[in-house]
């Protein structure tokens, strides 16, 4: 199974929002609400920010904001801020306890 | 709060076999609610899903690493393992372990561990 598909690299301005797509196919984005993403800075484990393709844990800003579409789904950065700037990938289950993560977008905050 | 920390060889030659443990602690690792992951990050690369084990010792694997990996739980030492046979420079990776619930979003990692770097060179 190939990985699932993100844009290397997105950006926007301070308080602009910037959305990052992540595509998989009909058996594993398409197929289940369990899709969930990642905020990455430099030399640091990968934090949770969204689950359930639209939840947010704990303590995440509402600025970050997840959705679907068929077999594409998005995080949305809305108000951006400088430390927001860092790398986000997405993860979804695809089937027969098997999981896919995206090959990761830079974010830079202009 | 369950934090998880990643310990083992930091250098492993070709064509042995990379051995890694997880300990868990502030949380216990029979919790009948959780996976427990390994996850890898080549260098400057995008996240890769190894695998995980259930409370009760099952396992399930990445397609393309099941013929090698192998992830098993102590539940008395409170800590999971990864054994990856036959490794070649393609395996040196940052490798994390993480946690996931068995109830919903089994791709939800809540809690990871720093990484471990390991590095496949003779």
């Amino acid at each position: 199974q190939s990985a699932l598909t993100q844009p290397p690299s997105a950006s926007g301005s301070p308080g602009q929002s910037v959305t990052i797509s992540c595509t998989g196919t009909y058996t594993d984005v398409g197929a289940y609400r369990y899709v969930s993403w990642y905020q990455q800075h430099p030399g640091k484990a990968p934090k949770l920010i969204i689950y359930e393709v639209d939840k947010r844990p704990s303590g995440v800003p509402d600025r970050f904001s997840g959705s679907k579409s068929g077999n594409t789904a998005s995080l949305t950065v809305s108000g951006l801020q400088p430390e927001d700037e860092a790398d986000y990938f997405c993860c979804s289950h695809a089937g027969s306890n098997k999981l896919l993560f995206g090959g990761g977008t830079k974010l830079t905050v202009l | 709060q369950v934090q998880l920390q990643e310990s083992g060889p930091g250098l492993v030659q070709p064509s042995q076999t990379l051995s890694l443990t997880c300990t868990v602690s502030g949380g216990s690792i029979k919790n009948s609610g959780y996976y427990w992951s390994w996850i890898r990050q080549h260098p400057t690369k995008g996240l890769e899903w190894i695998g995980y084990v259930y409370f009760i010792g099952r396992s399930y694997y990445n397609p393309s690493l099941t013929s090698r990996a192998t992830i098993s739980l102590d539940t008395s030492q409170q800590r999971f393992s990864l054994e990856l046979t036959s490794v070649t420079a393609a395996d040196t990776a940052l490798y994390y372990c993480a946690r996931s619930p068995y109830y919903y979003d089994n791709t939800a990692y809540d809690s990871w561990g720093q990484g471990a770097l390991v590095t496949v060179s003779s």
